[in-house]
């Protein structure tokens, strides 16, 4: 198993430029998440979903789109990149949310800079 | 609202000594979860230890226990024999299982730092 995987896990962007994150997960996992993390912060919810075809807002979506065609793909877009959204990524899976099921899964990061 | 603290911005520990690292939480559900993580200077997230709000036994991983005191809402990682490879953020996390998100809340982390 790879587990949650990542692509890419570097990129600069120019004001205004788009881009699209990639999250992949063989588990076969309901849930996932993307994140951000900035400087002396902890983790903050971007978007999630709760299966196929389910998105929707976190703490912090605005400037962001995402989609789940497949179960294991999640997408995290940014439609017009700006100097604010320069950070670092995390996407996350879990099984079902439910109690008992307490890990989460988190993919190596993606280090995206906004000039 | 939920929210996770962690008052201690950084810390310092001797190696082979024991460290506490603090956790308070706040939410209104019964039922919960709380997690602690670790993130090295490369930057992945390490999943470390976890308890439900309805275990009664402090969750204990290795070197790694958690003091969970539920009416004073805290969650204390405890690391014992403390390693230089400990050097790290440690993150505080709880997920709430009322809602239908599932996400955790992250506490903005404590930069432990083991000296030899």
């Amino acid at each position: 198993n790879a587990g949650v995987t990542q692509t890419p896990k570097f990129r600069v962007l120019k004001t205004g430029q788009s881009m699209t994150l990639l999250c992949a997960q063989d588990m076969n996992h309901e849930y996932m998440y993307w994140y951000r993390q900035d400087p002396g912060m902890g983790l903050r919810l971007i978007h999630y979903s709760v299966g196929e075809g389910t998105t929707a807002k976190g703490e912090v979506p605005d400037g962001y789109n995402v989609s789940r065609l497949k179960k294991q793909n999640f997408l995290l877009g940014l439609e017009s990149a700006a100097p604010s959204q320069t950070s670092v990524y995390f996407c996350a899976s879990t099984l079902d949310g439910q109690p008992g099921d307490y890990e989460q899964y988190f993919g190596p990061g993606t280090r995206l800079t906004v000039t | 609202a939920q929210k996770i603290t962690q008052t201690q911005p950084g810390m310092f520990v001797q190696e082979k000594e024991a460290v506490t690292l603090d956790c308070t939480y706040d939410t209104s559900d019964q039922s919960y979860g709380l997690f602690w993580y670790k993130q090295p200077s490369s930057g992945e997230m390490i999943f470390l230890i976890y308890q439900g709000s309805y275990d009664e036994q402090n969750a204990t991983e290795g070197r790694y226990s958690l003091n969970f005191q539920k009416a004073r809402k805290s969650a204390n990682l405890v690391i014992s024999a403390s390693q230089l490879g400990d050097s790290a953020m440690y993150f505080c996390a709880m997920r709430d299982y009322g809602g239908s998100q599932g996400n955790l809340i992250f506490g903005k982390g404590t930069k432990l730092s083991v000296k030899p």
